[in-house]
């Protein structure tokens, strides 16, 4: 079935550091992907759908220039957590939309496992 | 706007218990409706999911129908077992809204012996 790599799983990085997390699409195309957050405890929010080769749409309220979110091929998505703080210490987890599968099992939407990101 | 709606958790029971968990959406058009499972420290599994009036999910043990006329898809089993403890999410998707998954708060289930 589909897959989708998420890396790393978890990071703990400094403050005013920027954390790299990457997405990919293990065997298909993925034109379409969604990094959400979830705080603990709490339901994915979704902070912005990454489509290849043009600008994310970022949800309300999420700071663009602080999430820098990259789709340069049909198989790799990243979000970048720039300058980051504490506050910004979550669970972030990416979705990619298999266009062509909206006839299997489930239903074009695979999420990665997860990043734990903690900002000391 | 999408908005999908669950109950408050969590929902604590004893090994063989009937499970219900509640989920109500607003949506224009005709949405698709999901079940999601999260286990500690995991991302999210698709359960099950419907994607019209009265179709019925089911999975693992779990249904769902989609109820058009209540905007209901309350998720069931009839028998839990501990391994079933995890946060469940009901989610939405509206197709003529670039397809983004609209997410419920999650329910957490916590099953005991």
């Amino acid at each position: 079935g589909a897959v989708v790599s998420q890396h790393p799983s978890w990071v703990i990085c400094k403050s005013g550091t920027s954390v790299k997390i990457e997405c990919r699409s293990l065997d298909f195309q993925a034109t379409t992907m969604f990094w959400y957050r979830q705080f603990p405890k709490q339901s994915l929010m979704l902070m912005a759908t990454s489509n290849e080769g043009s600008k994310a749409t970022y949800e309300q309220g999420v700071e663009k220039d602080k999430f820098l979110i990259n789709h340069a091929s049909l198989t790799l998505s990243t979000l970048t957590v720039t300058s980051a703080h504490p506050e910004d210490s979550s669970f972030y987890i990416c979705s990619a939309r298999d266009q062509m599968a909206q006839g299997k099992a489930n239903y074009g939407y695979t999420f990665g496992s997860g990043t734990r990101l903690t900002v000391v | 706007g999408n908005s999908v709606t669950q109950m408050e958790g969590p929902v604590t029971l004893s090994e063989e218990a009937f499970l219900t968990i509640n989920c109500t959406y607003t949506a224009t058009g005709y949405p698709s409706l999901f079940w999601y499972v999260q286990y500690p420290g995991e991302g999210l599994q698709l359960l099950l999911k419907a994607t019209k009036a009265d179709d019925k999910g089911s999975n693992k043990g779990f249904e769902a129908t989609y109820r058009k006329e209540t905007t209901s898809f309350h998720l069931e089993k009839g028998s839990v077992q501990v391994s079933d403890s995890a946060v469940y999410f009901c989610a939405l998707s509206d197709r003529a809204n670039t397809d983004k998954l609209i997410f419920g708060t999650g329910t957490r289930l916590q099953v005991f012996p």
